[in-house]
């Protein structure tokens, strides 16, 4: 069975600042990794998706995959108090045909 | 455009009751979910659907069952409601499998067994 870990936090930044957030995985042979932010008493929204080694931004977020390490991250430039949220790391299961998901990692980022 | 709908929202059931969550579509996709989520945990696998008919279990299916008769509905049914089962219950699509691409969640069913 995957493991998906992550630090639960939570994860107190200044607004203006870096956050940077952390997954690790247990197995070497996935090939797909996601980040959803998750607003309290709201579902989860896909907001990065990693599929080879190295750095991916998308506006503010980055998100940092090694696979040699099982180590995938999610920074987030210039935090913003809208980015206060459960962020949940994501890894397909065994058969690929549905996601695994970590306890999330909460960030409060404050004005 | 819908999305995934799921209803109802709320729901408080009493120990050995039955009830069947509803989930719909209208992306016509063919991957489909069903998830749990407790406090302060991520989200729990119960059970998924790669197309109309076929169905397989997740991490925690016990106590749930599920059908999949059409490419729309994904119905989540407990039949011996029992308080382990107080939760938010997630139904989510996606357009392939599940592994590959961004999976779409719906507002969630936050159940109550007392």
């Amino acid at each position: 069975q995957k493991e998906v870990e992550q630090n639960s936090g939570p994860l107190s930044v200044p607004e203006g600042a870096i956050a940077s957030l952390n997954c690790t995985y247990s197995d070497r042979v996935s090939q797909s990794f996601f980040w959803y932010r998750q607003y309290s008493g709201k579902s989860p929204e896909l907001i990065m998706s990693i599929y080879s080694n190295g750095d991916k931004e998308d506006g503010r977020f980055t998100a940092q995959l090694n696979k040699a390490s099982q180590y995938v991250s999610l920074l987030i430039r210039d935090s913003q108090p809208s980015d206060s949220a459960t962020y949940l790391c994501a890894v397909p299961n065994q058969a690929g045909t549905a996601l695994i998901f970590g306890k999330g990692t909460t960030l409060s980022v404050s004005s | 455009n819908a999305g995934v709908t799921q209803t109802p929202k709320f729901r408080i059931l009493k120990i050995g009751q039955s009830m069947t969550l509803q989930c719909a579509q209208d992306m016509n996709h063919n991957y489909m979910y069903w998830y749990r989520q407790d406090p302060g945990m991520g989200l729990k696998l119960i059970y998924y659907s790669v197309g109309a008919g076929i169905t397989d279990k997740g991490e925690v299916p016990n106590g749930y069952n599920v059908s999949r008769s059409t490419t729309e509905d994904f119905p989540l049914r407990l039949e011996l409601a029992a308080p382990s089962q107080t939760s938010v219950y997630f139904c989510a699509s996606s357009y392939s499998r599940g592994g590959d691409t961004e999976a779409f969640f719906g507002q969630g069913t936050r159940l109550t067994v007392v």
